[in-house]
């Protein structure tokens, strides 16, 4: 049973435009939610979380929308730059589970200049 | 120092080698992560270290043996591997959950290989 889904593998979108991740989760109980970048041959990097008592959390070009209801969030980057082309995870998180991260599979963003 | 190293980059092994992964970070982070990675796959938790001790074992096989001598050191020792043992091993780091910290700091990773 896969409790983190991104349904999306790739994604490809114009430099200057928005990027839209989603991500889809079926346990009611996780209460953190984060996203990760991945580049090639790297480890991948935190970049926004959000927690399950708010519905956005913004960071400079990145927002994270939280939908409790649907059981879905979202990664929004605006505007998209070529940098951001790599891989996106989605991971989520309970408190009383040790700190363990269940990840997505994983959205290729690519942007084309 | 916001940086997780690890050591080696790469790592060719047979099957009948012993080696060790090593992982350090100087963030005071109390929690610290063992990571398997596969080409296309999300992170495959495998252990999780709090406060130095061993919290969670995702039913790893004991070819796998980690180890943490202090709050900043993590290893992995591997002995007898299989050729499916071959992926990107992560070490990653986090302030520590019950701090209601859950954001993880990687490593770059080590590339094994088990021949």
């Amino acid at each position: 049973d896969q409790q983190v889904k991104q349904n999306s593998p790739s994604l490809s979108v114009q430099e200057g435009r928005i990027s839209i991740l989603n991500c889809d989760y079926t346990n009611s109980m996780f209460d953190y939610f984060l996203w990760y970048k991945k580049y090639p041959a790297e480890g991948p990097t935190f970049l926004i979380s959000i927690s399950s008592i708010k519905d956005k959390n913004e960071d400079g070009r990145f927002t994270v929308f939280l939908n409790k209801s649907a059981k879905h969030l979202s990664l929004h980057i605006v505007p998209s730059q070529p940098g951001d082309s790599a891989v996106y995870f989605c991971a989520a998180s309970r408190n009383t589970n040790a700190g363990k991260s269940t990840f997505g599979d994983g959205t290729t963003l690519t942007v084309k200049p | 120092d916001t940086e997780v190293t690890q050591t080696p980059k790469h790592l060719v092994m047979g099957m009948t080698n012993k080696k060790s992964l090593k992982c350090e970070q100087h963030m005071g982070h109390r929690a610290m992560y063992w990571y398997k990675q596969k080409a296309k796959k999300p992170p495959e938790l495998m252990f999780v270290y709090s406060y130095e001790k061993l919290s969670i074992n995702e039913s790893v096989p004991s070819r796998f043996s980690p180890e943490c001598p202090n709050s900043s050191l993590l290893n992995l020792h591997l002995h007898a591997l299989q050729p499916e043992d071959s992926a990107l091993y992560l070490c990653a780091s986090s302030q520590g959950y019950d701090l209601g910290s859950y954001e993880q700091y990687f490593g770059p990773g080590t590339r094994l290989t088990v021949t």
